[in-house]
């Protein structure tokens, strides 16, 4: 059984960088099976995509957060990360990493989730 | 980006019912629809996958049903652990989007 574990700070200064790991347990992020992926959720709001990570490296992110969004993996780790730089306020959110599976090349969800790391940008 | 609009943004039920949410995409996303439940303070847990499908261990009280535009999720007789927000996401585009939520209360 897959599971999600996110960690980093849950403070972060305005105009910082966002530093977020996700670890996967009982799997591997090198598995062509999965697209890791990031979504947010602002106090009181909806769930907001973020953008995902392919085994190959390929990424992609929601054009409006591109310019500051950076998705890496670690295979050695078994982890990936996100990185959103020059945060503001508007930056505060419980943030979730996720896998979107694929299965006989046809997507199939965002079926294991990790509990969900909050962040909050102040000074 | 592919917009999607649940309706209603909240509703009331009791135990037992029979409910019915809507998702309606602002473009033609054949079955690539996804819902999940959300619980307060947790992850959201994925119910159905490709608009009609039940991902493994959901009851099958729930149901999805819908193509193109418009889908449902259906919930044939609610129960006490079923008050949460529930969130349909397209997947025919990128980026990935939700709809804004229904959060299901008690009467």
């Amino acid at each position: 059984q897959m599971q999600l574990q996110e960690s980093g700070p849950g403070l972060v200064r305005p105009s910082q960088t966002l530093s977020l790991t996700c670890t996967v347990s009982g799997g591997y992020v090198s598995s062509g099976d999965y697209y890791w992926t990031w979504i947010r959720q602002h106090p009181g709001k909806g769930l907001e995509w973020i953008g995902y990570i392919y085994h190959s490296g390929i990424t992609y992110s929601k054009p409006s957060l591109k310019s500051r969004v950076s998705i890496s993996l670690d295979t050695s780790k078994n982890q990936f990360s996100l990185k959103l730089s020059s945060v503001t306020a508007a930056d505060t959110a419980v943030y979730y990493c996720a896998r979107e599976s694929l299965g006989l090349g046809e997507f199939l969800g965002l079926d294991v989730w990790g509990q969900g790391t909050t962040v909050t940008v102040s000074s | 980006d592919i917009q999607m609009t649940q309706s209603p943004s909240s509703l009331s039920a009791s135990v037992g019912d029979r409910v019915t949410i809507t998702c309606q995409a602002s473009q033609d996303i054949s079955n690539y629809l996804n819902w999940y439940q959300q619980k307060s303070g947790k992850a959201p847990r994925l119910l159905i996958y490709d608009a009609s499908n039940l991902e493994r261990g959901v009851p099958s009280r729930f149901s999805g049903s819908g193509s193109g535009t418009d889908f449902t999720l259906t919930i044939s007789s609610l129960q006490p652990e079923d008050f949460a927000t529930y969130y349909c996401q397209q997947y025919d585009n990128l980026p990935r989007t939700f709809g804004q939520g229904t959060k299901l209360e008690i009467k």
